[in-house]
């Protein structure tokens, strides 16, 4: 079975500094797809940041960027330059495309991200 | 692109009652999830579409739930008889599901109270 661990249930960063959020997955699949998805209090998931598997390279989205170990299954969000806007509920989730039943997204229990002024 | 959309926004209800969601995707993505969040916890998968056949259904998809996407175009998610235990956000999400383009989008949800 597929499992997402967040092992961080809350997390505060000063504004202006980075914050790293941690991630560890399992799969016995190769070919798999991890996101990072933010939930603001009371407001819809918005998707951070994406990195497909067979991509060695981490992905990079403005202030969001990914470190990305795969042999570790690791997978962990660093944010710079944290803004108030930053303060969220962040989820890290798992997604492998096959025609069955893990055709979907597995979620971790989150990690909740305060930014102090 | 007008996003993912759910109504309602909210729905309190009593217990034993039937009530219906409805989800409308963005335009041009065949895939349709609905999950379950629970307070302080991450979403939970509960039935998926692509076009309008249902591919899978979660084992937390009792007999009493049950989805529809006619047309592969919007769904609805019909809860009866509802329980205490079935409060939670239900989101709607879709994802274009080809090319390698699987990321999905989240509606705002709709929050079921059962009272």
């Amino acid at each position: 079975a597929q499992t997402v661990t967040q092992s961080q249930p809350e997390m505060s960063v000063q504004e202006a500094e980075t914050v790293t959020l941690s991630c560890t997955y399992d799969t016995s699949e190769s070919d798999y797809y991890l996101f990072w998805y933010k939930q603001p209090p009371s407001r819809q998931m918005i998707l951070v940041i994406r990195q497909e598997a067979y991509k060695q390279q981490n992905a990079t989205e403005n202030r969001f960027s990914v470190n990305f170990q795969k042999a570790a299954k690791s997978f962990s969000l660093k944010i710079s330059d944290s803004q108030l806007g930053d303060a969220a509920m962040y989820f890290c989730a798992l997604f492998m495309n096959y025609g069955g039943a893990t055709n979907k997204l597995i979620f971790g229990t989150g990690t909740l991200l305060a930014v102090q002024p | 692109d007008t996003g993912v959309s759910q109504d309602p926004r909210h729905k309190i209800t009593k217990r034993g009652q039937n009530v219906t969601f409805r989800c409308d995707p963005i335009s041009e993505h065949n895939r349709l999830y609905w999950y379950r969040q629970t307070l302080g916890q991450g979403p939970e998968f509960l039935t998926y579409f692509q076009n309008e056949a249902q591919l899978e259904k979660s084992r937390l998809l009792s007999d009493r739930f049950s989805a529809e996407r006619p047309k592969g175009s919007f769904s609805t998610l019909e809860i009866q008889r509802t329980e205490q235990g079935d409060s939670a956000m239900y989101l709607c999400a879709s994802s274009l599901g080809s090319g390698g383009v699987y990321e999905q989008y989240f509606g705002p949800g709709t929050r079921l109270t059962v009272t």
